[in-house]
């Protein structure tokens, strides 16, 4: 079965910096891979999400890369700012299959 | 749409009880999801339905837990004779069709004591 790897597993980040999230997936057919935001005692939000047939895709001040020769993707957050504190999980699934699965997710402070 | 609903909130019971969950996906969502998340880690798939038919059962899933969705609504979680090892939140989530994105519910955060 697919099996994610998310690194680093805590990170600090000054704000109006960035962060960077790496994932690593071990399935070659995997093809979506979402990115959620969870804050504490919340349920987690989707904040990004890209397909296989995408490299790179942005929202405002987030953006992902995927890399499917490496099989690694990264989210990308610019201009932190206090709100983006939180605990971020990359997951992906591979076509036909409902199952996600995510990995151990990365809790992001940023320091004012 | 007031998203996924999940309830209760918090469930404690005591080793060796019963508990039930429910689950109510937002309003035409034929996909529906039960994961399970544990302090410091990702969710984990534990079933999934399509309308009223359970397609996929994790491992994680044993003969203690069951799940239905008997009319393609809302879903229960039961699980028998918990042990200590069931704590942890469970989470429902909800997607209209195959490979749109998930969305959760708040969660229900079990304790056995």
């Amino acid at each position: 079965g697919e099996n994610v790897e998310q690194h680093p597993s805590t990170l600090s980040v000054q704000e109006g910096d960035s962060a960077v999230i790496k994932c690593t997936y071990s399935d070659s057919a995997s093809n979506y891979f979402p990115w959620y935001k969870q804050e504490l005692g919340k349920r987690p939000q989707l904040i990004i999400d890209i397909r296989s047939n995408v490299g790179e895709k942005k929202d405002q001040r987030i953006a992902v890369t995927l890399n499917k020769t490496a099989k690694h993707f990264s989210l990308h957050i610019t201009e932190t700012q206090p709100e983006d504190s939180a605990v971020y999980f990359c997951a992906a699934r591979d076509f036909g299959n409902e199952k996600l699965t995510f990995g151990t997710g990365t809790r992001l402070t940023i320091i004012p | 749409d007031t998203g996924v609903s999940q309830n209760p909130r918090h469930k404690i019971t005591k080793r060796g009880q019963n508990v039930t969950f429910r689950c109510d996906p937002i309003s035409e969502h034929n996909r529906l999801y039960w994961y399970r998340q544990t302090l410091g880690q990702g969710p984990e798939f534990l079933t999934y339905f399509q309308n009223e038919a359970q397609l996929e059962k994790s491992r994680l899933l044993s003969d203690r837990f069951s799940a239905e969705r008997p009319k393609g609504s809302f879903s229960t979680l039961e699980i028998q004779r918990t042990e200590q090892g069931d704590s942890a939140m469970y989470l429902c989530a909800s997607s209209p069709t195959s490979g749109s994105p998930l969305h959760f519910g708040n969660g229900t955060r079990l304790t056995v004591t």
